[in-house]
């Protein structure tokens, strides 16, 4: 059973702060990863993907990926009350649907 | 450019009865999905087309949920009877080629509240 695991938190900082969000996914095969944002009765929308070890930033977002260690984070700078939401983290191989896992919820409180 | 299209929005229904959702995804998108995202969780997949044929059903519960794509396009999921633990928003999502999930559009999902 391929598995996306994440802290359902919810995880609390104030504005302006570095919020941290971390996943770990089981399926070693898996090649492609994001980050999805989901406001409360709202569709999930992507915000990061991340296919290589590293860091990627976009914005205040940074994807940041360590196949080895099977572990993904998000990390966001500058945190907005507007940034609260569940982050859901998502991963698949090539040609296969996405994995989600159970989402963090983030309070960002001004 | 148009989104993916979902209804309805809501239904309640009692537990035993039957339902169907509709979902009409972006145009030339050749792959479309269900997931149920029961609240507190994240998307589950129930099913995956390729065009009109099936590529993953292997969560899909077979013996009460039921979905087809006809002509490669429109989607219906059903589920009948329905249970209470089937309370949940059922997603649609699509894309232009499979797994391209940078590509992946979500609709505004179906609430469903089963008593």
């Amino acid at each position: 059973q391929k598995e996306v695991e994440q802290n359902s938190g919810p995880l609390s900082v104030p504005e302006g702060a570095i919020a941290s969000l971390n996943c770990t996914y089981s399926d070693r095969g898996s090649q492609s990863f994001f980050w999805y944002r989901q406001y409360s009765g709202k569709s999930p929308e992507l915000i990061m993907s991340i296919y290589s070890n590293g860091d990627k930033e976009d914005g205040r977002f940074t994807a940041q990926l360590n196949k080895a260690s099977q572990y993904v984070s998000l990390l966001i700078r500058d945190s907005q009350p507007s940034d609260s939401a569940t982050y859901l983290c998502a991963v698949n191989q090539a040609g296969t649907a996405l994995i989600f896992g159970k989402g963090t919820t983030l309070s960002v409180s001004s | 450019e148009a989104g993916v299209a979902q209804s309805p929005r809501y239904k309640i229904i009692e537990k035993r009865q039957s339902v169907a959702f509709w979902c009409n995804p972006i145009s030339g998108h050749a792959t479309l999905y269900w997931y149920q995202q029961i609240l507190g969780q994240g998307p589950k997949l129930l099913i995956q087309f390729q065009n009109n044929g099936v590529v993953d059903d292997s969560q899909l519960p077979k013996d009460r949920f039921s979905a087809e794509r006809l002509k490669g396009v429109d989607s219906t999921l059903k589920i009948q009877p329905a249970k209470l633990e089937d309370s949940a928003v059922y997603l649609c999502a699509s894309s232009l080629v499979t797994g391209t999930a940078d590509k992946l559009f979500f609709g505004s999902g179906t609430q469903l509240s089963v008593l």
